[in-house]
C-alpha cells in the first residue's frame, strides 16, 4: 500500500517568502505525481503533474521536483502571496495493479501567506 | 472548456435516508473516479470506472455503497441508509486515458453531504 506524507502540516508566512512544501511516498512505483491546491469548501484544482521519468516541472513561480527513487518531492513557491493561502495536496497513482490511476493522497500543507 | 461537475453541492439528509449524487466528467475522458473527504481525513479512493470495463469497487466502505456509470459518461454515487459517518465532501475525478500512462485528473467541486 502506497503511503503519503506531507510535511509541514501546516505554514504560516509573511507575504514575499519563498517556501519549499515537501512530499514523500512509501512506494517508488508510480507513474507520476501530481500537486494540487484546495481552498476551503471547493475541490481540487491541479497545479502540476510530473511524469516519473522527469526531475521537474515549473509553472509560473510554481517548480516541483522529484526523486523518484528516494520518494520525495518538493514545491517551491516563489515570492509568495496572499492568494497563495490554502491547503497544497501530493497525490500519487502507482504504475501496478487493478485501479490504474487511483490516486493516493497526503494529508495536505495548510498553506497561509499574511500581507 | 467545460469541466467536472458535481451535483448536489451541498446535501443534508437525514440518518437512514437514501442519496444520490451525481458527476458529469469532462467530454470525451474516459475515466472516471469518487474520492472522499472527512473532516480531519485525507482523501480517500471509493471507486474506479473506465470505459466500458466493470468497475473497481475496491475502495468502497460498506455495501450500503455503490454506483454506476451510464453510457460511459455521467455517474452516480449512491449511500443506502445514511450514517452519520457518511458525512463528507465526495469528490469526482476524470481523466483521458489512452493506454499508456496514467494521465492528470481533474476533480469536480465536490458534494458536501451532512448527515443528521
Amino acid at each position: 500500500k502506497q503511503e503519503v506524507t506531507q510535511i509541514p502540516a501546516a505554514l504560516s508566512v509573511p507575504e514575499g517568502e519563498n517556501l519549499v512544501l515537501n512530499c514523500s511516498f512509501t512506494d517508488s512505483a508510480i507513474y507520476n505525481l501530481q500537486w494540487f491546491r484546495q481552498d476551503p469548501g471547493k475541490g481540487l484544482t491541479s497545479l502540476l503533474l510530473i511524469q516519473s521519468s522527469q526531475r521537474e516541472q515549473t509553472s509560473g513561480r510554481l517548480n516541483a521536483s522529484l526523486d523518484k527513487s528516494s520518494g520525495r518531492s518538493t514545491l517551491y513557491i516563489a515570492a509568495s502571496q496572499p492568494g497563495d493561502s490554502a491547503t497544497y495536496l501530493c497525490a500519487v497513482p502507482l504504475d501496478r495493479g487493478s485501479t490504474l490511476g487511483r490516486l493516493y493522497f497526503g494529508r495536505g500543507t495548510q498553506l497561509t501567506v499574511w500581507p | 472548456g467545460a469541466g467536472v461537475s458535481q451535483s448536489p453541492s451541498n446535501k443534508v439528509t437525514e440518518k437512514g435516508k437514501d442519496v444520490e449524487l451525481r458527476c458529469d466528467p469532462i467530454s470525451g475522458h474516459t475515466a472516471l473516479y469518487w474520492y472522499r473527504q472527512s473532516l480531519g481525513q485525507g482523501l480517500e479512493f471509493l471507486i474506479y470506472f473506465q470505459g466500458n470495463s466493470a468497475p473497481d469497487k475496491s475502495g468502497l466502505p460498506s455495501d450500503r455503497f455503490s454506483a454506476e456509470r451510464t453510457g460511459g459518461s455521467v455517474s452516480t454515487l449512491t449511500i443506502q441508509r445514511t450514517q452519520q459517518e457518511d458525512s463528507a465532501v465526495y469528490l469526482c475525478a476524470s481523466s483521458l486515458t489512452s493506454g499508456g500512462p496514467v494521465h492528470e485528473q481533474y476533480f469536480g467541486p465536490g458534494t458536501r453531504l451532512t448527515v443528521t
